[in-house]
Order: C-alpha cells, then structure tokens, then sequence
C-alpha cells in the first residue's frame, strides 16, 4: 500500500484568501483524487488530479476555485481560492495504486476552517 | 448513473452484540462495492471490497460483507461488537466504466455501549 502525506494537517484562514494543499505520495500512483468532507457530511468527489494536463472536475466544482495540480506522478497540489466559511471542510486527496481491483487509499486528510 | 444508499444514519449496539449496517447501490454497470471506516480525527481505512469475485467478502477486524445482486445490496455485519468498532462507516460504489470514481454513501455512525 502507499504511504499519503498531506500538508498543512489543518489551517484556519481568513475570508477571501487562498490555501494550497499537497498531497505527497511515497511511490508512484495512476491516479490521484481531491475530495471534500464538510462537517457531518460525508465525501464528495472535487476532481480527478491528471498527470501533466488539467484535473477533470466534477459538477458543481470548477478550476477557478478549486486549480489542481499534478506535476508528477507522486504529488498533486489543491488550491482553494477566495475562500469563505462555505469552504471550511476537510479536504482529502486519494490515490489507486493498483489498476485492479481499484483499492483507492486515503491520505490523513487537512482540516480547513476559515473564518 | 451510480448512487449509493445506506439505510442507517446511526447505529447503537452494546458491546458484544452483532453489527449490521445497510448499504443498497444503483449501477448501470457491473460495480466494484467497498466498506470504509473513518474514526474521530483519523483518516479513511478501507474495511473490505468487492470487485466480482466471491460475493461473501471478508475484511479486517472481524468484519464481512455480502453482494446480493438480485436485491443490490452490499450490507456489512460483524458477529461481536467491540467498542474500537465505534466510528462513522461508508459504503461506496464504483462501476466499472469510471475507474476510480468513487460515490460515497451518507455514512452510518455506529455507537458501541459497554
């Protein structure tokens, strides 16, 4: 299995800036995944993390707010942009490090609260 | 088009007793069907899978499912409670069309009683 570390764990941000999340894989993945886990709720997918090309975002999520970036095949950035208390939520990104049968491994997650 | 359901928003067992948490899917395709658990402030831990091999799956701690396809359910059990089991629970659906997409269910939040 991979080992996923994320950075920052948590951050408590103000209103109108941005925060951009890494996700640190220790071996090479196919895939990486962004998801949101608001309070109480469960995940909803954010977008699929391409290597060397733009992420493929779900409906209701859009490379404005949310630019993703994978330059290789070990680590992908999430930004959240001109944040507002609707974004306080836990952001996770997911990796599938073997093609079959699609086990897809999370890392610890960050801890977003903005104020 | 895929979705996921799990019937129960919280579960309350004492410890000791069986576990039983309902999860039905909707899948156009052949679908790939997980348990995860996630404990207060700790990340996701898969429990078990099915990937259309044995419908009866077992996975860590005790813990199996089953893939009844004629009623599409994918219910997780577990014969004794033990009350690290107490977390929130998520059955997931992936089809096999869309690799790695995974649809999360509600989740079910399990509370154990000594």
């Amino acid at each position: 299995s991979a080992v996923i570390s994320q950075k920052p764990s948590r951050d408590i941000c103000q209103r109108g800036t941005s925060l951009t999340i890494q996700c640190q894989v220790d071996s090479q993945v196919t895939m990486m995944f962004w998801y949101r886990q608001q309070p109480g709720q469960s995940l909803t997918l954010i977008a699929t993390a391409n290597q060397g090309s733009e992420a493929t975002y779900e409906s209701g999520f859009v490379i404005d707010k949310f630019p993703i970036s994978r330059p290789n095949l070990t680590f992908s950035t999430l930004t959240v942009s001109n944040m507002s208390p609707e974004d306080s939520s836990i952001y996770l990104c997911s990796v599938v490090w073997r093609e079959v049968p699609y086990e897809q491994y999370f890392g610890p997650g960050t801890r977003l609260t903005v104020t | 088009a895929q979705s996921v359901t799990q019937l129960d928003s919280h579960v309350s067992v004492s410890e000791g007793t069986p576990v039983l948490l309902r999860c039905n899917y909707s899948s156009s395709y052949s679908p790939s069907l997980f348990w995860y658990v996630q404990h207060p402030n700790k990340g996701l831990q898969l429990l078990l899978k099915y990937t259309s091999a044995a419908t009866l799956v077992k996975g860590i701690n005790g813990f199996e499912a089953e893939f009844k396809k004629s009623e599409t359910s994918f219910h997780l059990t577990k014969p004794s409670a033990h009350m690290s089991d107490a977390a929130e629970y998520f059955c997931v659906v992936s089809p096999s069309d869309s690799w790695g997409k995974f649809q999360f269910g509600a989740g079910t939040q399990v509370v154990v009683t000594p």
